[in-house]
Formats: C-alpha cells, structure tokens, sequence
C-alpha cells in the first residue's frame, strides 16, 4: 500500500457544486495531515490543516478518519477559481521532519 | 523582499556537466527542504536541513548534494546531471519541524537535461 494515495481525477464539476475528495495513508503513526493546493505550474500552497476534531475554513471542511486513516476535504459552493490539483500531505508520525505529499487529485471547475 | 526564492527559474544543460540550484529564504526559518516534481510521482524529497551545518538524505538524494552554511541559503548541486534529472525542483521552508508546520514553496526551477 502507498503511503499516501489519492484519486488523481479530473473531477470535472459544475460552478457552485459541491466536490469532495479523500485521501488514504498507510502510517497508523502518522500525527499530521494537510491539504495544499498547487495551481498549474505554480508552487504547492497550504490549504488547510486537518484536525481531529474536523476543521472549517469558509466553503472548505477537512475531516480526519483515524480509524480508516484517510483525511476528505469538502467544498461546497465551488467558485472558478477552485480549479486547481490538490495535494493530500501526511508526516511520517515518531516526531519526525518529514512529510509526504500524494500525487494530487486534479479539480477542474466548469461555467 | 521577504520570501522565499529561487534562481535559476529555468536552467538548459547537458549530460555530466554540474548544476547548482540556488534557494533563499528571509525568515530565518530552521527548516529548509529541496523537492523534485516528476508526472506521475507528485513530489519528493531530495534532502532537507534542519539547521545551518546540518543536512539529512530524503527520498531521492543520488546524485545531489547539497549544503547549509548559512540559515537562509540552500543550495542544490548536481554533480553530474542526468536525462533523469530533468524536473521541477521546488525549495521550501518551515519555520520549526518540517513534519508539523506549514512549508513554504519558493516558485521551482524548471531544469531540462539534454
């Protein structure tokens, strides 16, 4: 199993859906989760942190499922600008440096 | 300007000649990592410091080197560059563990080797 797997898309959604996405990860250890996103040849950008407890920025809601060990981000409302790939990104657990980012699931919004 | 930068943004070589991939960074953050973009890949680790003097092997380290003899600066040689090394390499920067926090992407370096 991947370390961190994502459905690489395209999801292909209309303005002003709703588009949610998982991402499962395999290090039971692992401690942080996040979501970045990265437009077309641009550099990644944090989006969001995941929580335990599930965390809400505007139209987007991260969930964390420890028990399944995968992370969803939703969001509702979509915009034109949303069109983007995002990155599922999870550290390694046991305190350390380093995180691994999934392949990225390709969102593209349509007018 | 505060930030985090890097030079050369596009960089032409040819097999076997070195390369140094220039990476700069303002907030004094401890945590500087080199990742290469490859499709089909997502991103990966190439090294990262955690401080100045202090460098540590990811994912995909041959045939790179890299070193910190300053907090800000990061450089990234190719000793000998290869087909197989034509990528986008993003630098980046935490301000504590790269594990926990927040990296900050500088723009890429989009290397072609010919």
């Amino acid at each position: 199993r991947k370390e961190v797997e994502q459905d690489p898309g395209p999801f292909n959604v209309p303005e002003g859906a709703t588009v949610a996405f998982n991402c499962t990860y395999s290090n039971s250890a692992s401690q942080s989760f996040f979501w970045y996103r990265q437009d077309c040849r641009k550099e990644p950008k944090l989006l969001m942190s995941v929580y335990s407890s599930g965390n809400e920025d505007g139209r987007f809601t991260a969930q964390l499922n420890r028990a399944s060990q995968y992370i969803s981000l939703l969001i509702r409302d979509s915009k034109l600008s949303d069109s983007a790939t995002y990155l599922c990104v999870v550290n390694r657990g046991n305190r350390d440096d380093k995180i691994i980012f999934g392949k990225g699931t390709r969102l593209h919004i349509l007018p | 300007d505060a930030g985090i930068t890097q030079s050369p943004r596009y960089k032409i070589t040819e097999t076997g000649r070195q390369v140094t991939l220039m990476c700069h960074q303002t907030w004094s953050h401890s945590y500087m990592f080199w990742y290469r973009q490859d499709l089909g890949h997502g991103l990966r680790l190439i090294y990262y410091s955690a401080a100045a003097d202090i460098t540590d092997k990811g994912e995909v380290p041959d045939g790179y080197v890299v070193s910190r003899s300053k907090t800000e600066n990061f450089p990234l040689t190719l000793e000998s560059a290869t087909r197989s090394q034509t990528s986008v390499y993003f630098c980046a920067s935490s301000e504590s563990s790269g594990g926990y926090n927040e990296q900050f992407f500088g723009p890429g370096t989009r290397l072609t080797v010919l």
